[in-house]
């Protein structure tokens, strides 16, 4: 089993719409989480850290399930330029800066 | 702010071969990482240097790869030999202290 799972997509949905990613991660003693974007052949760009409370920025709502062991990122009014792939991105418990990635998401936002 | 840069951004070698990839971190940030994604893999971890010291090296694949931060600043990641299964991109990111990192563009290593 994967640490950190993530339905690979793609996603493909119409301007406008509003689209929902998950992740589930399997060490429940993680501590941190974040969201990352990678466009196509470019980096991982840190898109947002998941805080238990839940934290949104924007048309961006990242939600955090420690019960289930689970993250969900939602995107709002999606633009053409959120076309990407969503790594949802969790901390190794046992070495704190270790971060473990999971295969991604990909977004296709079309006109 | 400069971010974290790499070189080469391609390299092309034929196994056997040497090569050493570079990274400059953002200035200031003590902490450095290197990472790999291979065809068709998610990005793993592979060490951490805060400083110039060795923190955690679990995912380093073998002892063909070593790592150095002399002087605490840019880091190499040197490959010797390069085997087939070494193919991958190799991203490193830097971080001030806790858990954001930030990375650089990476260098896609083809080993033929």
């Amino acid at each position: 089993r994967k640490e950190v799972e993530q339905d690979p997509g793609p996603f493909n949905v119409p301007e406008g719409a509003t689209v929902a990613f998950n992740c589930t991660y399997s060490n429940s003693a993680s501590q941190s989480f974040f969201w990352y974007r990678q466009d196509c052949r470019k980096e991982p760009k840190l898109l947002m850290s998941v805080y238990s409370s839940g934290n949104e920025d924007g048309r961006f709502t990242a939600q955090l399930n420690r019960a289930s062991q689970y993250i969900s990122l939602l995107i709002r009014d999606s633009k053409l330029s959120d076309s990407a792939t969503y790594l949802c991105v969790v901390n190794n418990p046992d070495s704190s800066y270790k971060l473990i990635f999971g295969s991604g998401t990909r977004l296709l936002v079309r006109p | 702010e400069a971010g974290v840069t790499q070189f080469p951004s391609h390299s092309v070698i034929e196994k056997g071969q040497t090569v050493t990839l570079r990274c400059d971190p953002i200035s200031g940030h003590d902490n450095l990482y290197w990472y790999r994604r291979v065809m068709g893999k998610e990005i793993k971890f592979l060490l951490h240097f805060v400083k110039e010291s060795k923190q955690d090296e679990s995912g380093m694949p073998n002892n063909r790869f070593l790592a150095e931060r002399t002087g605490g600043t840019y880091s190499t990641l040197k490959v010797q030999p390069a085997e087939l299964e070494d193919s991958g991109v190799y991203f490193c990111a830097s971080s001030i202290q806790g858990y954001e990192q930030y990375f650089g563009p990476g260098t896609r290593l083809t080993v033929t």
